[in-house]
């Protein structure tokens, strides 16, 4: 079974702080995503990565960047975490090729910007 | 940009009927379609994953189909269970060829099955 983690399921940062959440995947996948999920929003796209170290910025890149230095983890970081950023974060795998495969989901980390 | 509507956004059923979720999007260029199990607090599961090629997929109890052409999709769920009561996403898989772009989600069905 393909396993994703994540570091942390909840987690509580001070305004300016900068944050790093990490994710891990067992499963030799190529594709890495982080999401944001709000409530009425739903989720979106932050930053997804294709390759080790290479990034592409999803559809609320705004405050966030990435890091992937190997292939099976994969770090967003809040650089100065600020009260709007307080969300779900969901991480996820998939192998890559053309549209073909499932994405994978980790459990989540529950953030909260005091 | 793609957009994905989910109908209904919340539902109330007694346990045993058969039901069907809506899903639509709004460019039909897409690589595949998938739907998510979200339970309270947790992360997603995966249920079933439908190709562009493909009308449908089937999973135990579930069962999924898509009309590319009309921006469509449909869960249908039989028999159902008390422990089918969660949050159910409907994400496509649209962009660039050969590119890993992610999924665009729409905002779930909130399904509560009445024992």
């Amino acid at each position: 079974d393909v396993k994703v983690t994540q570091s942390s399921r909840y987690l509580v940062k001070r305004t300016g702080e900068k944050v790093f959440l990490e994710c891990v995947q067992d499963m030799d996948h190529e594709n890495m995503f982080w999401y944001r999920q709000d409530p009425g929003l739903g989720l979106r796209l932050i930053y997804f990565s294709y390759d080790v170290k290479m990034k592409e910025k999803g559809d609320i890149p705004e405050g966030y960047s990435v890091s992937r230095e190997k292939k099976e983890r994969f770090s967003l970081i809040l650089e100065s975490a600020s009260t709007n950023q307080t969300s779900m974060y969901l991480c996820a795998s998939s192998i890559d090729g053309w549209g073909a495969y499932e994405q994978y989901f980790g459990p989540g980390t529950r953030l909260t910007v005091t | 940009k793609q957009e994905v509507t989910q109908i209904p956004a919340a539902l109330s059923v007694p346990e045993g009927e058969n039901l069907v979720l809506n899903c639509s999007f709004t460019d039909s260029a897409i690589y595949n379609l998938q739907w998510f199990r979200q339970d309270p607090g947790k992360g997603l599961t995966s249920l079933l994953l439908i190709q562009s090629s493909q009308r449908e997929q089937t999973s135990g109890r579930l069962n999924a189909s898509l009309d590319k052409s009309s921006g469509r999709s449909t869960l249908y769920i039989a028999a159902s269970q008390p422990g089918d009561s969660a949050t159910y996403l409907c994400a496509v898989r649209s962009g660039t060829v050969g590119g890993a772009d992610g999924l665009t989600f729409g905002k779930g069905t909130h399904l509560i099955i009445q024992p």
